[in-house]
């Protein structure tokens, strides 16, 4: 069964610092991940998706994410944070074919000035 | 072009009532799911069509939940006799493909169900 973890529910970041949000996932096969952003009264945002073409993967706003299969992690980063990155950020994993999507409890992300 | 749009945007009733949620999926997209995200916590899968047919409900958490997709758009949610228990955001996505495992699920802004 695939499954994720979410290591850190809340983490708190001063602007302009770098963000480290921390994923675990467990899957039976070569798993695609994926991070999503969620803004306050707003819908659920595609951030970036692994599916196995490069381990380092980059998506918007800045935000990139490394598969690591050893690991079994896909922590998401970003240099240097922006007052507008504070949301809440799930990582999910794909459930296999049918593309079920299973989602982390979430990590809420605040950023001070 | 327009996204995943739901509607009603909030909808409050009493214990034991019938309600619907609609979703009107991006034009084109074949696949639709159906998630339920509770106060606090991550979106649940409950359901999903391809095409006009629901290929897993395996999420669906009892026979009170049931959905359509009659015409292969838009889609209705529907929960008969209501519990304080349902009260959540319930989500809509729609992708081009759900047999692609790594297809982009496009999320709606949701149905906020409140049971009283």
């Amino acid at each position: 069964a695939q499954s994720v973890t979410q290591l850190d529910s809340h983490v708190s970041v001063s602007e302009g610092t770098p963000v480290l949000l921390r994923c675990n996932y467990s899957s039976s096969y070569s798993p695609s991940l994926f991070w999503y952003v969620q803004h306050p009264n707003k819908g659920l945002q595609l951030l970036l998706k692994y599916t196995s073409a490069a381990t380092l993967v980059k998506g918007i706003n800045g935000f990139e994410a490394e598969f690591k299969k050893s690991e079994t992690s896909f922590h998401l980063t970003k240099p240097s944070a922006h007052m507008s990155d504070a949301a809440e950020y799930f990582c999910v994993v794909s459930a296999g074919t049918g593309g079920k999507l299973i989602f982390g409890q979430g990590t809420e992300l605040s950023v001070k000035p | 072009g327009a996204g995943v749009s739901q509607t009603p945007s909030n909808k409050v009733t009493e214990k034991g009532k019938y309600v619907e949620l609609r979703c009107d999926p991006i034009s084109g997209h074949t696949a639709l799911y159906w998630y339920r995200q509770s106060l606090g916590q991550g979106p649940e899968f409950l359901i999903y069509f391809q095409g006009t047919g629901a290929a897993d409900d395996s999420g669906l958490p009892n026979d009170r939940f049931f959905a359509v997709r009659p015409e292969g758009s838009v889609s209705t949610l529907k929960i008969q006799r209501t519990e304080r228990g349902d009260s959540a955001v319930y989500l809509c996505a729609s992708s081009l493909n759900s047999a692609a495992r790594a297809d982009t699920q496009y999320f709606g802004p949701g149905t906020r169900l409140t049971v009283l």
